[in-house]
């Protein structure tokens, strides 16, 4: 069974750094065709793509903020790890990490979810 | 603004059919590329429920089906029950954005 957690700070402020990590059991990033994203779901509105890395390494990002996101691994912890850098009030929203095959292109399991908030 | 345009909400009386579209472009669904389903329960995670195309994961009810044709596709929800009320997504891989890609969310009322 594959689940998958979200955690970090519930409330940033502006301009500071958001730190999200992702621990995940029932699989694991060393194997091949596997990979870990991370998309967000601002209150009320739609789902968004952020970023995703694959078990080999490759790293892929959402062109609109590219500039703003560094997503890593720890194959040992079976963790992923999203920056954000320069947050906004516009970046609350809950964040999801998912896991992904790579012959496919769609996300089969989810985390639960963290809700951040960004205020001053 | 999304890159998948799907309505912002639909609505049936239980038992009744509802279908949503899901519309992209040459870069997405009309690339060839997969479209894929998620329902959403309110204060939940979406959840899987139709993939590549057509394909419903175990538990998924046969009620429930996905169709996909030239830079569109479309779910379906025949026999309308009230546990259906939900947010659901489409989602895509769109090569020139090298990335994957959602539609704007479309809320289903049983009436």
């Amino acid at each position: 069974q594959i689940t998958l957690k979200e955690s970090g700070p519930t409330l940033v402020k502006p301009t500071q750094t958001l730190t999200l990590t992702c621990t995940f059991s029932g699989f694991s990033l060393s194997t091949s065709g596997v990979g870990v994203g991370w998309i967000r779901q601002p209150p009320g509105k739609a789902l968004e793509w952020l970023a995703l890395i694959y078990w080999d390494g490759d790293k892929r990002y959402s062109p609109s903020l590219r500039s703003r996101l560094t997503i890593t691994k720890d194959t040992s912890k079976n963790q992923v790890v999203l920056t954000m850098t320069n947050m906004d009030p516009a970046d609350t929203a809950t964040y999801y990490c998912a896991h992904l095959i790579a012959t496919t292109s769609y996300f089969e399991s989810w985390g639960q979810g963290t809700l951040v908030t960004v205020s001053s | 603004q999304s890159v998948l345009t799907q309505p912002p909400s639909v609505s049936g009386a239980p038992g009744q059919r509802v279908t949503i579209s899901c519309t992209g472009s040459s870069s997405n669904i009309g690339a060839g590329y997969d479209v894929h389903w998620y329902q959403q329960l309110p204060g939940t995670a979406p959840k899987l429920l139709i993939h590549t195309n057509n394909i419903r994961p175990s538990g998924v009810p046969d009620r429930l089906s996905g169709s996909k044709s030239g830079t569109s596709a479309s779910l379906a929800i025949t026999g309308l029950q009230a546990e259906d009320e939900a947010d659901y997504y489409c989602q895509s891989y769109d090569g020139s954005l090298s990335g994957w890609v959602f539609g704007g969310g479309t809320k289903l009322t049983v009436l």
